[in-house]
């Protein structure tokens, strides 16, 4: 079955430190992966794309791995900010489907 | 260039009457999608339409429902509300669909069935 796993569900954090976000697939065949930012009461925004042969991949102050062979993709989010409070989701795609992880729940306290 | 714009951005309605919610996509794309948005269930895929056909589709019942025009806005339909339907609705468009090519996403309609 088709499925994307993230975790933590939800996570807090101090302004200033990193964090990793995980996020585990079982999508066949695979096509990309895909990471999004979405705050509050908006729509989600892209951040990184990776496909089968690429490792890792940075935004800025994000970057995002991928280990094709173990299926499992991480976000890392480095010198965190206030503004990084956001939902992030994980989407994997196969060659004609998208299939969503459930989230991960960033809070950044000052 | 101009993003995705999606009206209404709120609506609430009755339980048993319909709703039509409308997406404009970026200028020059040619796939929109539809997804449902819920803190259950996260995002779930309604259906693409690419060049005015619908290209694929989720799981959903037949009470929803889309269109795309010749200019490539589009349209989605819900018949006969729910309480469940309550939800937060997204519409992406990408140049030639959501797999190969990047997706952007409208702010969204967040729509509560009373």
């Amino acid at each position: 079955k088709n499925q994307v796993e993230q975790s933590p569900q939800s996570l807090i954090i101090l302004e200033g430190k990193n964090c990793t976000l995980q996020c585990n697939y079982t999508v066949s065949p695979f096509s990309n992966l895909r990471w999004y930012k979405q705050d509050t009461g908006r729509g989600p925004v892209s951040l990184t794309i990776m496909t089968f042969s690429e490792n890792t991949k940075s935004n800025g102050r994000y970057t995002a791995t991928l280990d094709a062979d173990t299926k499992q993709s991480s976000l890392h989010i480095t010198a965190s900010q206030l503004s990084d409070s956001a939902s992030y989701i994980c989407v994997v795609y196969n060659t004609d489907k998208l299939i969503f992880g459930t989230g991960t729940r960033l809070q950044v306290f000052p | 260039k101009a993003g995705v714009t999606q009206t209404p951005r709120y609506l609430i309605k009755t339980r048993g009457q319909q709703v039509t919610l409308s997406c404009s996509p970026i200028s020059g794309h040619r796939s929109v999608s539809w997804y449902q948005q819920t803190p259950g269930q996260g995002l779930q895929f309604l259906f693409e339409y690419f060049s005015e056909t619908q290209r694929n589709k989720g799981n959903f019942p037949g009470r929803f429902s889309g269109r795309q025009f010749s200019n490539s806005r589009s349209e989605m339909n819900v018949s006969t509300l729910e309480l469940g339907d309550s939800a937060l609705y997204l519409c992406a468009s990408s140049l030639e669909g959501p797999v190969y090519y990047e997706q952007y996403f409208g702010p969204g309609t967040r729509l509560t069935v009373t």
